[in-house]
């Protein structure tokens, strides 16, 4: 079974610019996650998908972030337009409804904002 | 609201030793699962080992073992005859019965000294 799958796995970007990140989860896990992780600080829930819909979405720090997930597969994390403190490894994570503890994490999105 | 400390940022330990992470956290819920996750450098987070709160014994997974101690809330990690492929970022997670949501220490790099 293959993984969670995220790219870029790096992406070193400019202040103001543009950047998406991508998660592709377990096929058949309708849960997915994102997490974040600042560099020396914990790993932060951002948010929850089920399916396409948004479950929580409390994690989200500002209006510059957008997440989707279109069709209920693959989901895409936009920053836009990117600051310094945006920074750090974002994690994606799926879960089948039927597995209460089985979550698969991804490698991360090392993300540099310069 | 639950918070996870893990106040040892880095620790070493020599190849076949034994070494104790440590891991505190703050709730008010009494239902509840701890866990630690290990995340080799540029590799997938995978979870080491999971305790339910209303287990009273502590937990197991070969050379890996919880010292839970509910009352205090503490949750340390033991690993015994520790291996070169045990380096890695260990995070300590709570996550409450009822919520989806993950709530991470902010991780401890382990050494290992061959």
């Amino acid at each position: 079974e293959a993984g969670v799958t995220q790219f870029p796995s790096h992406s070193v970007i400019e202040k103001g610019q543009t950047v998406t990140l991508r998660c592709d989860p377990i096929s058949g896990h309708d849960n997915l996650y994102w997490y974040r992780r600042v560099m020396g600080k914990e790993i932060k829930f951002l948010l929850h998908f089920v399916k396409e819909s948004k479950q929580d979405e409390s994690g989200m720090p500002n209006n510059r972030f957008l997440a989707e997930r279109t069709g209920g597969t693959y989901s895409t994390l936009k920053v836009q337009p990117a600051e310094l403190e945006d920074s750090g490894v974002y994690f994606c994570a799926s879960r089948s409804d039927g597995d209460r503890y089985g979550y698969t994490f991804g490698s991360g999105t090392r993300l540099t904002v310069v | 609201a639950q918070t996870v400390t893990q106040s040892q940022p880095e620790m070493s330990v020599q190849e076949a030793e034994t070494v104790t992470l440590s891991c505190t956290y703050d709730t008010s819920e009494s239902d509840y699962y701890l866990f630690w996750y290990k995340q080799p450098p540029s590799r997938q987070m995978i979870l080491v080992i999971r305790q339910e709160a209303y287990k009273q014994q502590n937990a197991t997974e070969n050379r890996f073992s919880v010292n839970f101690q509910k009352a205090a809330k503490s949750f340390s990690l033991k690993i015994s005859d520790s291996q070169l492929g045990d380096a890695a970022m260990y995070f300590c997670a709570y996550r409450s019965n009822t919520g989806n949501q993950f709530y991470f220490g902010t991780g401890t790099s382990l050494t290992v000294i061959p």
